[in-house]
């Protein structure tokens, strides 16, 4: 139980072009879905949290125009990066969680989008 | 604010051997979670291990263990036997205690090398 998919895992895009990155939560109902990005060889770096049916919450220094997160059911968040370019290249992981699918309220990780930004 | 910190970026470890990774984290909270987590070469992330900071037992999962000092405010993961899927990144993560919104804070992560 407790899977988390993401689309697609690999995407290589256009400099100016936006990409959308789909989290699904495929057995459970998620209430709060993260959005991180890790650079090789580097931890995760949290850049928002969203709860289904509002406004994402943007940690510091996450551009919220250019990172657009929307959560509009409980199995689906998007994470749409806008205008793309060279450095928004990265490895973009998502997780879920939601009350009732454990004790400890934990999260439960995506395999990752790899985006390339020529 | 809450931080955690991996002093180890790199450890190597026989194969069937004991290793140990540290991690050390501050807080002014009383109840928490730490976590270990496992991101192999696929970079999927996978729990390996949890600690609820009430429980003054240490939390072991076959191979993994913890060894949990509050006041010390140390986490520390020892892997026992270790095996060549063990190879990995390691990261320490702490997350308040209670609702589902609450983030995990990562620590900056261990590179485990397992040598045959």
């Amino acid at each position: 139980g407790a899977v988390v998919s993401q689309h697609p895992s690999r995407v290589i895009c256009k400099s100016g072009t936006s990409v959308k990155i789909e989290c699904r939560s495929l057995d459970f109902q998620a209430t709060t879905m993260f959005w991180y990005r890790q650079f090789p060889k580097q931890s995760l770096m949290l850049m928002a949290t969203s709860n289904e049916g509002s406004k994402a919450t943007y940690e510091q220094g996450v551009e919220k125009d250019k990172f657009l997160i929307n959560h509009a059911s409980l199995t689906l968040s998007t994470l749409t990066v806008t205008s793309a370019h060279p450095e928004d290249s990265s490895f973009y992981i998502c997780s879920a969680s939601s009350p009732g699918t454990s004790i400890y309220n934990e999260q439960f990780f995506g395999p990752g989008t790899r985006l390339t930004v020529l | 604010a809450q931080t955690v910190t991996q002093s180890q970026p790199e450890m190597s470890v026989q194969e069937a051997e004991t290793v140990t990774l540290s991690c050390t984290y501050d807080t002014s909270e009383s109840d928490y979670y730490l976590f270990w987590y496992k991101q192999p070469p696929s970079r999927q992330m996978i729990l390996v291990i949890r600690q609820e900071a009430y429980k003054q037992q240490n939390a072991t999962e076959n191979r993994f263990s913890v060894n949990f000092q509050k006041a010390a405010k140390s986490f520390s993961l020892k892997i026992s036997d270790s095996q060549l899927g063990d190879a990995a990144m390691y990261f320490c993560a702490y997350r308040i205690y209670g609702g589902a919104t609450n983030k995990l804070i990562f620590g900056t992560g261990t590179l485990l090398a397992v040598q045959p």
